[in-house]
């Protein structure tokens, strides 16, 4: 069964950055992107990007297009999202999202990670 | 700029009917997927393609876009299906999502 099991929960100071894994089991890992999206405490998804685990293209949110880095390793099935110069306003819960097409430049997302808690505090 | 527009919030009485919009510009023009979230989880897609249901989700959920709104409805409503419920939609190679919409079966 297709399972995204993502990295645990961390804790960092302002300017730092963070790195976090979701790891892809259960399918063809190359045949389907993976998707970035972020929640904040009580707030609504909000989509950071993508990336092409077959050809390592990335496509970022204008928001996030100077600070965050996605990639992955093929040999172990995992993909990355960095995000750097942290500040309070990125505490959040990140996951991980498989797509799946749903017509040129839409997808949906079918399978979730469990989420990664970030949190930026000094 | 883009933007999806839910209502914060519906009640609903177990077994009637519940219905969430999302508005935004020429919605009817794009497809609409829909998200329940439970407290503490990941959301889970309950509607994609503005009205087909993946396998495993019950028929009680359907959905519909049309000109500028699109429309969640849960008929039959359970207690279990208190949630928070999100569209999504893309514009321009972007991922959007809507403002959300908390679902309370009183």
């Amino acid at each position: 069964q297709v399972q995204l099991v993502q990295s645990g929960a961390e804790v960092k100071k302002p300017g730092a950055s963070v790195k976090v894994s979701c790891k892809a089991s259960g399918y063809i890992f190359t045949n389907h992107a993976m998707h970035w999206v972020r929640q904040a405490p009580g707030q609504r998804l909000e989509w950071m990007g993508w990336i092409n685990t077959g050809t390592n293209g990335t496509k970022y949110s204008q928001k996030f297009q100077d600070r965050v880095t996605f990639t992955r390793d093929t040999s172990a099935l995992v993909v990355y999202m960095e995000l750097s110069s942290l500040r309070s306003e990125d505490t959040a819960v990140y996951y991980c999202a498989r797509p799946q097409y749903s017509r040129v430049g839409d997808y949906y997302f079918d399978y979730w990670g469990q989420g990664s808690l970030v949190t930026v505090s000094s | 700029s883009f933007e999806l527009t839910q209502p914060p919030s519906v009640s609903v009485s177990p077994g009637q009917t519940a219905s969430i919009t999302c508005s935004a510009d020429k919605l009817g023009n794009k497809f609409v997927h829909w998200y329940q979230q439970k407290p503490g989880q990941s959301p889970v897609v309950i509607i994609y393609q503005d009205y087909k249901r993946p396998s495993g989700i019950p028929e009680r959920f359907s959905g519909s876009n049309s000109v500028h709104t699109a429309t969640l409805t849960i008929s039959g409503t359970q207690p279990t299906d208190e949630a928070d419920y999100y569209c999504q939609a893309w514009d321009s190679g972007t991922g959007f999502f809507g403002t959300g919409t908390t679902v309370t079966v009183l």
